[in-house]
Order: structure tokens, then C-alpha cells, then sequence
């Protein structure tokens, strides 16, 4: 199976919106709203972001809001802070019951 | 709130196997419907999925390593294994533990290990 296609980079000032995308196909992002994001910061664990396309865990900032469009799901990180800069990885189901995660993008704060 | 920690030798030889234990604190294994799962990390590259399971079920594999891994449960020790076979320098990596975020489902993971590092090489 082929990671999900992430941008490499994106960035943006502070308190500025910025959106990362996540592409796949119909066998895994197209097919199911089983999408999740991960931050993970320099040598940390990842930590879960976004569950089932929209869905915010406890704890996680109402500035982090996911949403999807055919094949393609996002990433949108509002009032960008100097926090946020870290790698986000995206994350989907796929048909044969596996899953499969994005390429990775990193974000910058400028 | 479960806590995970992944144990394991840091150097393993190439062709041989790479055995791993995640220990679970705060809660039960056995006593709960959590998933389950292994992900690991190669060097500045991105994340993949290796493995999940549930404990009344089958476990589930990335096709690209479904020939190669083994994962296992151990209710009594409240910990679950992950072996790879055949390792080569290409399995190098940070590899993590993972429980899911909710009972009966296994979309995303909430609670991971600190990872721990291990390197292929003779």
C-alpha cells in the first residue's frame, strides 16, 4: 500500500490559518471517514490531533479542525502559534481491513 | 489513563528476529475492548503502520510486512509482543506502542509509548 501524499512543507505566520492536505484514493480516504492526524514534535511520540475526519479528542485546541472532500482530506490549523510548529501526519483505513498513514508535512512558523 | 512502554534490545543482527514488549500500566488488557497496535518510524522518514489487534480477535497487518510479523497478547503480564523476522537495515527505527482512543473501534490511537530505538547491524 502507498503512504497518503502529504506536502512536504507548509508554513505560515502567527495567528494565521494554514491547511495541509492529505490525498489518497476511493480504497482508503475516498471510501471511509476513518481519517486521523497525528502532531509529533521532534523526538516525541505522535500525539492524535483529529479522529473520523472531524472529530477533536479531549484536550486538543478548537484551533485544529479536519475536514474532507473526495479523496482528499485536511488539516486546518487556525490562530497559528509558535506551538504548532511540528510534523503532522495524516492517517485512513483502507479496504483489506489496514490502515495506512500520510508522508508527512512539516509545518513552520515564520 | 493506560500508560505504554515498549521494551527490547537497541541492536539486533540482520536475518535474525526483532522481539519487542510494550507494558501496559493503569489499566487491564484483557479487561477492556481497547485496540492494539505497533507503528514504527526509520530515521528523519514518516510514520507506518505495522500491526493492530484486538484481544478477542485477529490481529491485522501491513501487507508489506504481514510475512514477516507476529504480534501477541500476554493478559497475565498486561503486556502484548511484536516480532519481525528476516530483519535488514531497512527495519531500523523508532518503533512505538499504541492503544486506541475508544472501546470496540481502532481508527486512531490516542495513547503511545515513549518509543524505543532499534538498529539493524552486524
Amino acid at each position: 500500500q502507498s503512504a497518503l501524499t502529504q506536502p512536504a512543507s507548509v508554513s505560515g505566520s502567527p495567528g494565521q490559518s494554514i491547511t495541509i492536505s492529505c490525498t489518497g484514493s476511493s480504497s482508503d480516504v475516498g471510501g471511509y471517514t476513518y481519517v486521523s492526524w497525528y502532531q509529533q514534535h521532534p523526538n516525541k511520540a505522535p500525539k492524535l490531533m483529529i479522529y473520523d475526519v472531524t472529530n477533536r479528542p479531549s484536550g486538543v485546541s478548537n484551533r485544529f479542525s479536519g475536514s474532507k472532500s473526495g479523496n482528499t482530506a485536511s488539516l486546518t490549523i487556525s490562530g497559528l502559534q509558535a506551538e504548532d510548529e511540528a510534523d503532522y501526519y495524516c492517517n485512513s483505513y483502507t479496504s483489506g481491513n489496514t490502515y495506512v498513514f500520510g508522508t508527512g508535512t512539516k509545518v513552520t512558523v515564520l | 489513563q493506560s500508560q505504554l512502554q515498549e521494551s527490547g534490545p537497541g541492536l539486533v543482527k540482520p536475518s535474525e528476529t526483532l522481539s519487542l514488549t510494550c507494558n501496559v500500566s493503569g489499566g487491564s488488557i484483557g479487561g477492556n475492548n481497547y485496540y492494539w497496535g505497533w507503528i514504527r518510524q526509520p530515521p528523519v522518514k514518516g510514520l507506518e503502520w505495522i500491526a493492530s489487534f484486538y484481544n478477542f480477535g485477529s490481529p491485522y497487518y501491513n501487507p508489506s510486512l504481514r510475512s514477516r510479523v507476529t504480534v501477541s497478547v500476554d493478559t497475565s503480564k498486561n503486556q502484548f509482543s511484536l516480532d519481525l523476522s528476516s530483519v535488514t537495515v531497512a527495519d531500523t527505527a523508532v518503533y512505538y506502542c499504541a492503544r486506541s482512543l475508544k472501546e470496540g473501534t481502532d481508527d486512531a490511537f490516542e495513547i503511545w509509548g515513549q518509543g524505543t530505538m532499534v538498529t539493524v547491524s552486524s
